[in-house]
């Protein structure tokens, strides 16, 4: 079965400094890979996604992920964060078939 | 353009009643899918449609849950004979196709926040 693992339930971090969010997946064959990002009480909202081609994915509000196959990893990656950048940050998977799996999540807390 | 919508935003009942939550897809959108998110969880799998038919279930945890789609846009997610542990926030994603490719892309709503008292 597909499975992802976020590796962190939470990662403090001070403002302008860079952010690395780990994610893991499990699969034997070819993935589509999604980050999705969750500000308090609002619905999920897709950062980037990885489908094909260039492994290094840029996404919006300046994050970016690498697909590694070799390592079944996804992390998402921001050079410098902001205090608006505080909310909760899904990885997910999609294989066959359409239904997302997602993993628990992180919640990326930025500090002044 | 407008996302994906869903009411109410709130829902407080009792356990026993029967509730409906409702999600208004993106205009256009083919495929439409409902998932759980418990509290310090990820969203989990419920059901999706491609057009009015339901062409997977498979995360339906019980027959107490059911959804539907009548003319393939609206859609409404129905729980029978509620329980305490059916209190989550439902969340409704749609996509334009799912067909496998790159237009299947989920787009979600904000969620609707089921209470069971």
């Amino acid at each position: 079965a597909q499975s992802v693992t976020q590796l962190d339930s939470q990662v403090p971090v001070f403002e302008e400094a860079p952010v690395e969010l780990r994610c893991n997946y499990s699969s034997s064959v070819s993935v589509y890979l999604f980050w999705y990002v969750q500000y308090p009480n609002q619905g999920l909202q897709l950062l980037l996604k990885y489908l094909s081609g260039s492994t290094l994915v840029k996404g919006i509000n300046g994050f970016e992920a690498e697909f590694n196959k070799s390592q079944t990893s996804f992390h998402l990656r921001k050079p410098s964060v902001h205090i608006s950048d505080t909310a909760e940050y899904f990885c997910a998977v999609r294989r066959y078939g359409n239904k997302l799996v997602f993993g628990a999540g992180t919640i990326l807390r930025v500090k002044s | 353009g407008a996302g994906v919508s869903q009411t109410p935003s709130n829902k407080v009942t009792e356990k026993g009643k029967y509730v409906e939550l409702r999600c208004d897809p993106i205009s256009g959108h083919t495929a439409l899918y409902w998932y759980r998110q418990s509290l310090g969880q990820g969203p989990e799998f419920l059901i999706y449609f491609q057009g009015t038919g339901a062409a997977d279930d498979s995360g339906l945890p019980n027959d107490r849950f059911f959804a539907v789609r009548p003319e393939g846009s609206v859609s409404t997610l129905k729980i029978q004979r509620t329980e305490r542990g059916d209190s989550a926030v439902y969340l409704c994603a749609s996509s334009l196709t799912a067909s496998g490719g790159s237009t299947d892309t989920q787009y979600f709503g904000p969620g609707t926040r089921l209470t069971v008292l």
